[in-house]
């Protein structure tokens, strides 16, 4: 099945500098790549993803970069604020294969003002 | 999270005794998972639905049952209760199965 690596597992940056979470995955069959940030007690709550048809996608101070060849993807925070801290999850999925999602195991962002 | 409650927020249980939780939702969405969160291991899922009355395992199963009955209603139970299955619980749900919206986790403690 699916493996995905996460890193770095932990992330401490000053606000207004950038962070980047880099993410592997396995099985050159998955084609849909999501990012969920997770806060204090919630959800993991969906921000951005990607499909493999699409090299790069942005979405104001959030951009996510696929390289199929080397089966790796990251996210990048620009700017960022202590609004931010929290733990964040990549996953990779097949969108034929009802959607099953196989999460890396998170990054904790701690942003310091 | 709007569409999608889980219950108990939290529960207690006893080693050996069956659990069940509760996922329902208001958006018809076809797609529902269960999943588990622990320290060091992310989010693994347990089962997911594709349908009333359609499900299957995930990677995480043994130990595990659900049933979906109605488009809504997603239960997820605990035969027998074991340590190893305290966890923070996960539903959630997807239109197209391109990106979940989670409910707000159930923690279970088994002692």
């Amino acid at each position: 099945g699916e493996n995905v690596e996460q890193h770095p597992s932990t992330l401490s940056v000053q606000e207004g500098d950038s962070a980047v979470i880099k993410c592997t995955y396995s099985d050159s069959a998955s084609n849909y790549f999501p990012w969920y940030k997770q806060e204090l007690g919630k959800g993991p709550q969906l921000i951005i993803d990607i499909r493999s048809n699409v090299g790069e996608k942005k979405d104001q101070r959030i951009a996510v970069t696929l390289n199929k060849t080397a089966k790796h993807f990251s996210l990048h925070i620009t700017e960022t604020q202590p609004e931010d801290s929290a733990v964040y999850f990549c996953a990779a999925s097949i969108d034929t294969n009802a959607g099953k999602s196989t999460f890396g195991d998170g990054t904790t962002l701690t942003v310091k003002p | 999270d709007a569409g999608i409650t889980q219950s108990p927020r939290h529960k207690v249980t006893e080693t050996g005794t069956p659990v069940t939780l509760r996922c329902h939702q208001t958006e018809n969405h076809r797609y529902m998972y269960w999943y588990r969160q622990d320290p060091g291991h992310g989010l693994r899922l347990i089962h997911y639905s594709y349908g009333v009355k359609d499900t299957d395992k995930g990677e995480v199963s043994d130990g595990y049952s659900v049933s979906r009955s109605k488009t809504e209603d997603f239960l997820l139970t605990l035969e027998s209760a074991t340590s190893s299955q305290t966890s923070v619980y996960f539903c959630a749900i997807s239109v197209t199965a391109y990106g979940y919206t989670f409910g707000s986790g159930t923690r279970l403690t088994v002692v």
